[in-house]
């Protein structure tokens, strides 16, 4: 019972590097998402994609892009890491982001930039 | 652009008590709200889903509530237990947007033995 994978689960990074923070889903969802959360914060929006083939910006997408691979894979990418992307990133699925569905969410990937 | 609010940000109670999470909204044009469960260092665990046009949804001994003319949410947690330690977050999707939620910081409960 897999639900949403992460990967990597802790990070470091120094400024300036790059990196992939991958999510894999095994429920057939439609809709993936990518949170960030950080203290005092709650979670906030970067990407999602509503359906295999499609992806839009959230709250907060600068600095990041997104890839979804197929239906089940959705990954997110830092090209050149800052101090300010230090956080944790959760991703999420939904059946479909235009009915009335939860969401499930991963366990988190901690993203530490130096 | 839509505000959660989640006051207060941490609570302590005795074992047995009941809990009180209070959640409140700015734009009362919501699809849905939903409450979750975080504990340390995991992810997000869905507890009840209220949609817009309903006012409460219960699972065991939790109950939801929804008065969105008043921009408000709360989270009953009958009769609280140690395990029931966490945070809990509600976040709102809107109805142009329905699968980008806007989250609440989310309120820290201890509840003591």
């Amino acid at each position: 019972n897999a639900g949403v994978t992460q990967t990597p689960k802790f990070q470091v990074l120094k400024t300036g590097q790059s990196m992939t923070l991958q999510c894999a889903q095994d429920m057939n969802h439609n809709s993936m998402y990518w949170y960030r959360q950080d203290p005092g914060m709650g979670l906030r929006l970067i990407y999602y994609s509503a359906s295999e083939g499609t992806t839009d910006k959230g709250e907060v997408p600068n600095g990041y892009n997104v890839s979804r691979l197929n239906k089940r894979e959705f990954s997110l990418r830092l090209e050149s890491a800052a101090p300010s992307q230090t956080s944790v990133y959760f991703c999420a699925s939904q059946l479909s982001s235009a009915n009335t569905g939860e969401l499930f969410f991963g366990e988190g990937s901690r993203l530490t930039v130096l | 652009k839509q505000e959660v609010t989640q006051i207060p940000a941490a609570l302590s109670v005795p074992e047995g008590e009941n809990l009180v999470l209070n959640c409140s909204f700015t734009d009362s044009a919501i699809y849905n709200l939903q409450w979750f469960r975080q504990d340390p260092g995991k992810g997000l665990t869905s507890l009840l889903l209220i949609q817009s046009s309903q006012r409460e949804q219960t699972s065991g001994r939790l109950n939801a509530s929804l008065d969105k003319s008043s921009g408000r949410s709360t989270l009953y947690i009958a009769a609280s237990q140690p395990g029931d330690s966490a945070t809990y977050l509600c976040a709102v999707s809107r109805t142009d947007s329905w699968g980008k939620l806007q989250f609440g910081a989310g309120t820290q409960v201890v509840v003591t033995p």
